[in-house]
């Protein structure tokens, strides 16, 4: 298995452009996860959920948007990037059963806007 | 939200015994206690979790205070490898929030 797959690695964006931010996981999770680590910082969630068409937001959805159509994607869109949006993103997902909540990250997305 | 508190930096020494404490004190009755841990230029990845009992696995063991406002990771036998940056968090209907973690010094 592939676990939960971010692309890309690397992204350079100039401000004002647009992107997305790809993951996809082959475990069957319901639940997906968007969070951003600025240097030197713990985790701050963007976007969560809780299956395929279901969204919330985090403590920091601000400039950002998801979608869920399927349950293995779970991309997270950038408009009109800010250099305040530089940073590494993850992305995670778990199973719905609170029994079993091993959450599974990717290795990241480190993105400069400049 | 249910938060948790966790001191900034902790040092061990290695083949010592390392206890991460983190306080919860506004735990609800249905929520996990899950440990990630974070290494350099790395993902986080699953440490341990549980509910009201202790519980061990290859990795550590965590015990849970009685009342759950309260936890504690512990590394039996600290290694090099064992340096990193360690959260504790609460499972909440689905949303997943990490602080800042404890980062873990482990000196030869």
């Amino acid at each position: 298995n592939a676990g939960v797959t971010q692309t890309p690695k690397f992204r350079i964006l100039k401000i004002g452009q647009s992107m997305t931010l790809q993951c996809t996981q082959d475990m069957n999770h319901n639940y997906m996860y968007w969070y951003r680590q600025d240097p030197g910082m713990g985790l701050k969630l963007i976007y969560y959920s809780v299956g395929a068409g279901i969204t919330d937001k985090g403590e920091v959805p601000n400039g950002y948007n998801v979608s869920r159509s399927t349950t293995e994607d779970f991309p997270l869109r950038l408009e009109l990037a800010a250099p305040s949006q530089t940073s590494v993103y993850f992305c995670a997902s778990r199973h719905r059963d609170r029994a079993n909540t091993e959450a599974f990250f990717g290795q990241g997305t480190r993105l400069t806007v400049v | 939200d249910a938060k948790t508190t966790q001191p900034n930096s902790m040092e061990s020494n290695e083949e010592e015994p390392v206890h991460l404490p983190c306080n919860h004190s506004t735990i609800s009755g249905t929520d996990y206690i899950h440990w990630y841990r974070q290494l350099p230029s790395q993902g986080p990845e699953y440490v341990i979790h549980g509910l009201t009992s202790n519980v061990n696995n290859r990795m550590a063991s965590l015990a849970i205070a009685e009342d759950r406002k309260s936890s504690t990771l512990i590394l039996h036998r600290a290694t090099l490898r064992d340096a990193a940056v360690y959260y504790c968090i609460l499972n909440d209907a689905g949303k997943s929030t990490f602080g800042d973690g404890t980062t873990l010094t482990v000196k030869p």
